[in-house]
C-alpha cells in the first residue's frame, strides 16, 4: 500500500524558535497533501490543504502566517510552525491524496510528529 | 459545530465478540464514509469505506452499514480480537470535495 513517512517523529524546541515538519509520499505521486492537527483524545482537525506548486489553503482559524506550509514536489510538503509557543504542542499528522486516480482517493496518512514546546 | 459525532467516547467488548461503533453526521452532503483506526502516536490507518449508493460493505471481519435517512453509520467487527484495540474515527467526505471531517473517535478495548 502506498506509504506516507514524517520527520521527525518527535521534536520538542524552546519558545520563540521555528520548526520545519517534513511530510513524503513514498511510494506515488501526492497531487494534494493535508496537514491535521490532534489534541489529545480529540478528533485530527485539518489545518490546510496543499496542491503541488500552489499556495496551501487553510481552514478557518489557523493562521497562515503562524504555520507555513510548501508543497513544492509531488512528494514532499512541509509545515513549519514558527515563533513556536506552548500551545502549539500538539500532535501534527500529514495525509497524501493519489492522484494517479479519480473519485473519493482515499487519504494515506503518515505517522505524526509529535510536537513540544517548552 | 461538529458535523461528525461519535457519541461513546469508549467501548469494552469481550474477545470474540462483536464490537459496533456507531458515528451520525447531519450534513446532507456527505456522501462518502471512511472508519480508520489509529493507535496513540501513530498516523490514522484505513479500515474501510462506503458511498452512499450503497447500504453495506463488508471487508474480512469489518462490516460498514449507512443509513442515510437517519444519517448514522456504524462499524462492526465480528469477532473481536485484543488487537483490535485503539482508537476508531469515522470520517466524511463531501460531494466534489476531498476534505475529510473526521469524528471525535471512539476508544475499543478488546478483552482477553
Amino acid at each position: 500500500g502506498a506509504v506516507v513517512s514524517q520527520h521527525p517523529s518527535w521534536v520538542i524546541c524552546k519558545s520563540g524558535t521555528s520548526v520545519k515538519i517534513e511530510c513524503r509520499s513514498l511510494d506515488f505521486q501526492a497531487t494534494t497533501m493535508f496537514w491535521y492537527r490532534q489534541f489529545p483524545k480529540q478528533s485530527l482537525m485539518l489545518m490546510a490543504t496543499s496542491n503541488e506548486g500552489s499556495k496551501a489553503t487553510y481552514e478557518q482559524g489557523v493562521e497562515k502566517d503562524k504555520f507555513l506550509i510548501n508543497h513544492a514536489s509531488l512528494t514532499l510538503s512541509t509545515l513549519t510552525v514558527t515563533s513556536a509557543h506552548p500551545e502549539d504542542s500538539s500532535f501534527y499528522i500529514c495525509s497524501a491524496r493519489d492522484g494517479g486516480t479519480s473519485g473519493y482517493n482515499e487519504q494515506f496518512f503518515g505517522p505524526g510528529t509529535r510536537l513540544t514546546v517548552l | 459545530d461538529q458535523q461528525v459525532k461519535q457519541n461513546s467516547p469508549s467501548l469494552s467488548v469481550q474477545e470474540g465478540r462483536i464490537s459496533i461503533l456507531n458515528c451520525d453526521y447531519t450534513n446532507s452532503m456527505f456522501d462518502y464514509f471512511l472508519w480508520y483506526k489509529k493507535y496513540p502516536a501513530e498516523g490514522p490507518t484505513f479500515l474501510i469505506s462506503i458511498s452512499s449508493i450503497k447500504d453495506k460493505n463488508e471487508d474480512g471481519r469489518f462490516t460498514v452499514f449507512l443509513n442515510k435517512s437517519a444519517k448514522h453509520l456504524s462499524l462492526h467487527i465480528v469477532p473481536s480480537q485484543p488487537g483490535d484495540s485503539a482508537v476508531y474515527f469515522c470520517a466524511a467526505l463531501a460531494s466534489g470535495t476531498y476534505k475529510y471531517i473526521f469524528g471525535t473517535g471512539t476508544r475499543l478495548k478488546v478483552l482477553a
